[in-house]
């Protein structure tokens, strides 16, 4: 079935560095993915949605000089935190969906970000 | 605006018993689509199943179930004799469209002990 892998499943970086999060659809394209970001213990918050060829559309509160959202092709999506503070730590998931009215949504397997 | 309640934080249960996990919902929308996930310990959401919402079926997939209710916007999650491997965070979400972006519920911990 359609899979979507993300990568790294975790990282670690220093405070002030930027970190770029891959989201790719590997058996379908994917013209919608959503970048969800998790808390421990809370649920998904819903970041932005990134249309490939168009500019994301970040969801209110979401710094979007931040949290760079770059889909360039229709089966790559990445998200890049820019100079990563210790509080952007968390878990970030994205999802995607091909161009089929009935298709689901299918969710990366998440990673998890820590910055010291 | 669309919500998702699980008033549920935390449930424990002893392996073998029956286990429901509620949901609640609110949407202006005629058209919408109700889901549940499953989060193990890794991280990672598993699918369980999708309901639209002209669909009021209930579904029973194995040792699991679902009961969707428009009059009370309810779509609860029964685990039937459950399993010390359903341990897991559970969440229910709320879509206008099929695959578009989720309104996810806060989550229930489901500890299943053996």
């Amino acid at each position: 079935g359609a899979v979507v892998s993300q990568h790294p499943s975790r990282v670690i970086c220093k405070s002030g560095t930027s970190v770029k999060i891959e989201c790719r659809s590997l058996d379908f394209q994917a013209t919608t993915m959503f970048w969800y970001r998790q808390f421990p213990k809370q649920s998904l918050m819903l970041m932005a949605t990134s249309n490939e060829g168009s500019k994301a559309t970040y969801e209110q509160g979401v710094e979007k000089d931040k949290f760079l959202i770059n889909h360039a092709s229709l089966t790559l999506s990445t998200l890049t935190v820019t100079s990563a503070h210790p509080e952007d730590s968390s878990f970030y998931i994205c999802s995607a969906t091909d161009k089929g009215v009935r298709s689901p949504l299918h969710f990366g397997n998440g990673t998890r970000l820590t910055v010291t | 605006a669309q919500k998702v309640t699980q008033a549920q934080t935390e449930i424990s249960v002893v392996e073998k018993e029956d286990v429901t996990l509620d949901c609640v919902y609110e949407t202006r929308d005629t058209t919408y689509y109700l889901f549940w996930y499953k989060q193990p310990p890794s991280g990672e959401l598993v699918f369980l199943i999708r309901r639209n919402s002209f669909d009021e079926q209930n579904e029973i997939s194995g040792r699991y179930s679902w009961n969707f209710q428009k009059s009370t916007s309810s779509f609860n999650f029964t685990i039937t004799a459950s399993q010390v491997v359903d341990s897991a965070v559970y969440f229910c979400a709320l879509s206008n469209t099929n695959a578009g972006k989720s309104t996810f519920g806060d989550g229930t911990t489901l500890t299943v002990k053996p």
